[in-house]
């Protein structure tokens, strides 16, 4: 267990719906970043909250949004699916001094 | 885009040291070099970090060479377990900078 909480573990839906992914980060950890992991394809930094306020973008889609909330857990809305969004999904959280913990991710099946 | 160039893919036999190279010939000042790993599907996991000095821990070896521009991770008996992508990362450390992932070496050891 890393300390980087990830749910749910898996996901299917339909294309054109909606889900939220959400991340519980190590405890004192203020900063929370999202990457997508497509298959075969490496790790693609989405967004980042640091403390509940938004830090950094990436390549992070119109249709994606995320928030971090009071108590630093942070989620990830993913809506209008589209089969290209099959990805894993991970979350990871630091301090801000040396490694990243990451979670163990989030698998989305758009079907 | 990844400061970092790394081989593809890599072999090993099992018991044997790993060797894996990084060039950053870009590095500046005040950036240091990240290790992570990331065995198949699961969440990327931190496996050393170093400046300028060589770095030791439970899990590797980290060799920089005296004008940065290059690092070798050294596994010191490589085991199946090994057998992982690796990633070479250059950021500044402290502050919430995100990672930023490259397309990593494939390391597979072979019994």
């Amino acid at each position: 267990d890393s300390g980087v909480t990830q749910t749910p573990k898996h996901l299917i839906t339909a294309t054109g719906q909606r889900v939220t992914l959400r991340c519980s980060p190590r405890s004192g950890d203020l900063s929370v970043y999202w990457y997508q992991q497509s298959l075969d394809q490496g790790l693609q930094f989405l967004i980042q909250y640091y403390n509940g306020e938004e830090r950094a973008k990436g390549n992070i889609l119109e249709r994606f949004s995320a928030q971090q909330f009071p108590d630093l857990h942070s989620e990830l809305n993913l809506s209008s699916l589209e089969l290209g969004d099959s990805a894993l999904y991970f979350c990871a959280s630091t301090q801000g001094g040396g490694g990243y913990t990451f979670g163990s991710g989030t698998r989305l099946t758009v079907v | 885009d990844a400061k970092t160039t790394q081989p593809p893919s890599m072999d090993c036999a099992e018991g044997r040291a790993a060797n894996l190279p990084c060039n950053h010939s870009t590095i500046s000042g005040n950036e240091y070099v990240y290790w992570y790993r990331q065995i198949h599907s699961q969440g990327p996991q931190y496996i050393i970090h170093g400046l300028k000095n060589n770095e030791t821990n439970e899990m590797a070896s980290l060799i920089i060479t005296e004008d940065r521009k290059s690092s070798t991770l050294i596994l010191p008996h490589a085991t199946l377990r090994d057998t992982a992508v690796y990633y070479c990362i250059v950021r500044i450390q402290g502050g919430s900078e995100k990672l930023v992932f490259g397309k990593g070496t494939k390391l597979t050891v072979n019994p």
